[in-house]
């Protein structure tokens, strides 16, 4: 089956640096990925579509400047959380997009686990 | 808007008794996707199952089962005689084809099965 990979799985930071997750399609070519955050004991909140080749739609309430997105190939979205501070702490979940036939289906990557120091 | 509605928080259950995961969904689309994931302590999402609009056929697969109803909106989930590694969040999920298949997931419900 289709495979996507994150990178790194777990990174701890200090406060005021960046930090990059990569999300990676094994398999299969995805024009579009989503960026998903989940604190402790709460659900996977959509924090914004990444299109390959174009700008990265991000959902109400979620700063673009704070969260850079970029789609560079089919197989790469990488989320770059800039000036992270400790409320940026969370689980980070992408997905790959895979069209198929009569429909579509999504495959999650094994999350990343951020900690802002 | 799309929404996933997940009414139950916490369940609690003794090894072998059945139990149903409700869902409740809302959207405008007539084309859309529903999912059931189940997500470890370990946090990696597991599949379980995609089910699409056009197609209301219940679904079993082992222990699972899963009953779709477009009257009433739901797509409740049923875990047959639960094990204790059964013991997860499960999260149920809509994406529709006008949000260009964005997903959005319900609250999750939080399953403990006591052995």
């Amino acid at each position: 089956g289709a495979v996507v990979s994150q990178h790194p799985s777990r990174v701890i930071c200090k406060s005021g640096t960046s930090v990059k997750i990569e999300c990676r399609s094994l398999d299969f070519q995805a024009t579009t990925m989503f960026w998903y955050r989940q604190f402790p004991k709460k659900s996977l909140m959509l924090m914004a579509t990444s299109n390959e080749g174009s700008k990265a739609t991000y959902e109400q309430g979620v700063e673009k400047d704070k969260f850079l997105i970029n789609h560079a190939s089919l197989t790469l979205s990488t989320l770059t959380v800039t000036s992270a501070h400790p409320e940026d702490s969370s689980f980070y979940i992408c997905s790959a997009h895979k069209p198929r036939g009569r429909g579509e289906t999504q495959y999650f990557g094994p999350g990343t686990r951020l900690l802002v120091l | 808007a799309q929404k996933v509605t997940q009414a139950q928080t916490e369940i609690s259950v003794v090894e072998k008794e059945d139990v149903t995961l409700d869902c409740v969904y809302e959207t405008r689309d007539t084309t859309y996707y529903l999912f059931w994931y189940k997500q470890p302590p370990s946090g990696e999402l597991v599949f379980l199952i995609r089910r699409n609009s056009f197609d209301e056929q219940n679904e079993i697969s082992g222990r699972y089962s899963w009953n779709f109803q477009k009257s009433t909106s739901s797509f409740n989930f049923t875990i047959t005689a639960s094990q204790v590694v059964d013991s997860a969040v499960y999260f149920c999920a809509l994406s529709e084809e006008s949000g260009g298949f964005k997903t959005i997931f319900g609250a999750g419900t939080r399953l403990f099965v006591k052995a």
